[in-house]
């Protein structure tokens, strides 16, 4: 089993609809959450990350982390075809050096 | 966040052969790391490089096959040794901004071993 388990989709939705994206993970000492967006042939972007549980808003995006589910969730509101991309998670247990990254989930918003 | 630069950004390399990627940075880090991320696979972390000191291997990755390079606080290098089509990936460099939090992450080499 995985560390972290991330749903490799593509996952299919039309511009304006709300996205959810999520990831699981077995380790109970990850205390670091984080959510990348990757273009094709483009490195990694860092969207946000969060520490411990709870949740994080910045503007379309909000992150959820549910410790006790070993549960985190990206929610994208207002989808647009440009948040087409791959999401990666990732999570640290010694803040923002040794990342355990998701498979990633590809997203594709139609117009 | 920081700006990361990587040289070359693409190639192709017949086996047997090395190639060392580049990897520049804007500002001085104190740590930056090192990915390889196959495809379908998730990002594997190869090592972490600190300035002054030896890089740091994960488990399955050594020395030998991925020498890597740190001279100063804002550049290091990862050299892909005795190449095989396996070693066909994305090379991506990454640096922590402890500032800011996060790390972030630089274009990435495209690898294709012929």
């Amino acid at each position: 089993q995985k560390e972290v388990e991330q749903d490799p989709g593509p996952l299919s939705v039309p511009e304006g609809a709300i996205v959810s994206l999520n990831c699981t993970y077995s380790n109970s000492a990850f205390q670091y959450f984080m959510w990348y967006r990757q273009y094709s042939r483009k490195g990694p972007e860092l969207l946000m990350y969060t520490y411990s549980s709870g949740n994080k808003e910045d503007g379309r995006f909000t992150a959820q982390v549910d410790k006790s589910s070993k549960y985190i969730s990206l929610f994208i509101r207002d989808s647009q075809p440009s948040d087409s991309a791959t999401y990666l998670c990732a999570m640290s247990d010694t803040g923002f050096q040794k990342l355990v990254f998701g498979t990633g989930t590809r997203l594709l918003v139609s117009p | 966040s920081a700006v990361i630069s990587q040289k070359p950004s693409r190639d192709i390399c017949q086996r047997g052969t090395s190639l060392t990627i580049q990897c520049q940075v804007d500002s001085q880090v104190t740590m930056m790391f090192w990915y390889r991320q196959q495809p379908g696979q998730s990002l594997t972390l190869i090592a972490t490089a600190n300035q002054g000191s030896e890089a740091t291997y994960e488990s399955g990755f050594v020395i030998d096959k991925f020498p890597i390079s740190r001279p100063n606080l804002t550049f290091s290098t990862l050299t892909v040794s005795n190449m095989s089509p396996e070693d066909s990936s994305i090379y991506l460099c990454s640096v922590e901004d402890s500032g800011t939090g996060g790390q972030y992450f630089g274009p990435g080499t495209r690898l294709t071993v012929t």
